[in-house]
């Protein structure tokens, strides 16, 4: 069974941490994205990668940034956690192959920051 | 620009009822349309897309969506609800000459009452 795995259901860390949320899929998928879900504001894109080394923004990449040093691992890092990152992280794969564009998504990350 | 719209918040059905989420979309070129369902502390989980060919697509949990390409729609159906499918819908699009990410729709909470 194919799937997209992320470290952790649930963390709680300080204001001020250094925090990494680690993506892992096991299905030679191209594209990795880092989406935010927060209540009445749907998903939102952080960050995403087309290949390995390669990064790019999304529409709310302030305080986040990330690292693709293999093809099926993508993560985020919150360089200094902040009590208005508090949210549900999810992490999705995709393949580039022309007519499969499908999103694969991780079970997520619910991070509360005190 | 590429868009897609889920006008209602939330959509509340009787079991056994017929129930249909709505999803619009504006994009340049053939769309790829996406339904996602979402359960709660969850990340969201493939249901059906539309790339070509028949107008009602089939797919996972009995549901089905219908693409209308002069209303620019891609409704989500199923012809009897059960309780076990309240949860949150997500519709997503690709314009076929735009790159590899998907847009998504805000979300559309479903009821389904006993």
């Amino acid at each position: 069974d194919v799937k997209v795995t992320q470290s952790s259901r649930y963390l709680v860390k300080r204001t001020g941490e250094k925090v990494f949320l680690e993506c892992v899929q096991d299905m030679d998928h191209e594209n990795m994205f880092w989406y935010r879900q927060d209540p009445g504001l749907g998903l939102r894109l952080i960050y995403f990668s087309y290949d390995v080394k390669m990064k790019e923004k999304g529409d709310i990449p302030e305080g986040y940034s990330v690292s693709r040093e293999k093809k099926e691992r993508f993560s985020l890092i919150l360089e200094s956690a902040s009590t208005n990152q508090t949210s549900m992280y999810l992490c999705a794969s995709s393949p580039q192959d022309r007519g499969n564009y499908g999103y694969t998504f991780g079970s997520g990350t619910r991070l509360t920051v005190v | 620009a590429q868009s897609v719209a889920q006008p209602e918040d939330q959509v509340n059905v009787a079991e056994g009822n017929p129930l249909t989420v709505k999803c619009t979309y504006s994009v340049s070129g053939n769309p790829y349309l996406f339904w996602y369902v979402q359960y709660p502390n969850r990340g969201l989980q493939f249901l059906l897309k539309y790339i070509t060919g028949d107008n009602l697509v089939k797919g996972s949990y009995g549901f089905e969506a219908e693409f209308n390409k002069s209303q620019t729609s891609f409704h989500l159906k199923k012809p009897s609800a059960l309780v076990s499918d309240s949860a949150l819908y997500f519709c997503a699009v690709r314009g076929a000459d735009s790159n590899y990410q998907l847009i998504w729709g805000a979300g559309t909470k479903l009821i389904i009452k006993p």
